[in-house]
């Protein structure tokens, strides 16, 4: 299993870029990473996943160096909305494994 | 779809009493976990199915029961409730094999053991 570490906490202000890495050093082969966001009182979302290099969405993007060893989530231009705690991920697809194990995450603060 | 949906949204429980947390997705998903996550702290893994007929014990089973019996549903069993399972219980699904796999999380059942 790939374990994931990850900074506790960050703090930010309104309208900046803010990167989170995450650490992976024995992601598997068929490993992806993903990345979740989760507010109080719900339950994890989706926010973005990438198997190599740089994956970008409507939201963020994420940095993924050539040996996979980490990646990192960028958010653009944060918002107060933006506070929450973000999960990296990594697991199999069709054949990783099947335990689908979260790290602590990061605790994001927006601040105005 | 309404996706994951979890019954109850919230229920306290008396030291020794056992419940059933309901768990159903609408989006023909394969996989199906159950995670607990306490206050300020991460989501733990308690079991987890690959299909119906098929469960298996994630990272903290102590004190729990899980069956799949449809793709569709997958209920969690507390039996002898204890204070240590006061928890906020998370279910969700994820369609393993394509090339966009992503968990979709339930809105959770907030449960209180005293």
């Amino acid at each position: 299993l790939a374990k994931t570490t990850q900074p506790i906490s960050m703090d930010s202000y309104e309208g900046q870029e803010v990167n989170i890495t995450c650490s992976h050093n024995n992601i598997a082969t068929n490993d992806y990473i993903t990345w979740y966001q989760q507010f109080p009182s719900q339950g994890p979302r989706f926010i973005i996943q990438g198997y190599k290099t740089k994956v970008t969405n409507e939201v963020a993007s994420l940095f993924i160096p050539a040996d996979r060893k980490s990646s990192t989530l960028s958010l653009p231009r944060v918002s107060l909305s933006d506070t929450a705690v973000y999960y990296c991920l990594v697991g199999g697809v069709s054949g990783g494994y099947n335990k689908l194990i979260f790290g602590a995450g990061t605790r994001l603060a927006v601040h105005p | 779809n309404a996706g994951v949906t979890q019954t109850p949204k919230f229920r306290i429980l008396k030291i020794g009493q056992s419940m059933t947390l309901q768990c159903t997705q609408d989006m023909n998903h394969n996989y199906m976990y159950w995670y607990r996550q306490d206050p300020g702290m991460g989501l733990k893994l308690i079991y987890y199915s690959v299909g119906a007929g098929i469960t298996d014990k994630g990272e903290v089973p102590n004190g729990y029961n899980v069956s799949r019996s449809t793709t569709e549903d997958f209920p969690l069993r507390l039996e002898l409730a204890a204070p240590s399972q006061t928890s906020v219980y998370f279910c969700a699904s994820i369609l393993r094999g394509g090339n966009d796999e992503k968990l979709f999380f339930g809105s959770g059942t907030q449960l209180s053991v005293l």
